[in-house]
């Protein structure tokens, strides 16, 4: 079966750095996503990785290893307005969005 | 500009209602989906449309029936629907169908409520 595992929910100080893990079991793999979702609102698109390494985006960056079927989203210089659940999702071999059940972050002052 | 749209915001239905969801995007994208969420829930994909031709039906029931008009244009139509179908419904393009430039960019979504 494919799955997807990513912590249910994480708390971080703010100003602080937080690193959210996601590793993955998937029938093939052409990239993994990372989506930032406010609650009620539609997910907005964060990263994107394909190959091995880091991708660094302001203050959010991603990194991914294929081999170890493991990526995680690092977020830096944490603000209140990222509180947030954070998902991630690997496309399979159909590529086809397989979708974690997402991280709730809570930031506190 | 990475803007999906969609229309209404907010649904309250009857079950026997007859009711349509749309969405729209300008980007010349040439995939267009439809994802149903519930409450602390990932999206669940519902159906996708590749060059306005629908590709994948994940098995959805037929009360829900998608219409591709032209490129920019997505509908939803919704026909005697269970309250359990009341959920978030997210529509998101990307530049290409799946197998080509896959990131997906969401709509606001219509929050529908089934009484």
């Amino acid at each position: 079966g494919q799955n997807i595992d990513q912590p249910t929910e994480m708390t971080a100080t703010e100003g602080a750095i937080v690193q959210i893990n996601c590793t993955y079991q998937t029938s093939g793999f052409n990239g993994l996503f990372w989506y930032q979702q406010h609650a009620g609102e539609a997910p907005t698109f964060l990263s994107y990785n394909v190959l091995d390494g880091l991708e660094e985006k302001g203050r959010f960056s991603s990194f991914l290893s294929r081999s170890k079927g493991y990526s995680y989203l690092l977020l830096k210089e944490l603000q209140m307005k990222d509180s947030a659940s954070y998902l991630c999702a690997v496309l399979d071999s159909n590529y086809q969005l397989i979708w974690g059940a997402g991280t709730k972050l809570i930031i506190k002052p | 500009d990475t803007e999906v749209t969609q229309t209404p915001k907010h649904l309250v239905m009857g079950m026997t209602n007859k009711k349509s969801l749309k969405c729209e995007q300008h980007m010349g994208h040439r995939a267009m989906y439809w994802y149903k969420q519930k409450a602390k829930k990932p999206p669940e994909l519902m159906f996708v449309y590749s060059y306005e031709k629908l590709s994948i039906n994940e098995s959805v029931p037929s009360r829900f029936s998608p219409e591709c008009p032209n490129s920019s244009l997505l509908n939803l139509h919704l026909h005697a629907l269970q309250p359990e179908d009341s959920a978030l419904y997210l529509c998101a393009s990307s530049q290409d169908p799946p197998g080509g430039a896959e990131t997906q960019y969401f709509g606001p979504g219509t929050r529908l409520l089934v009484l």
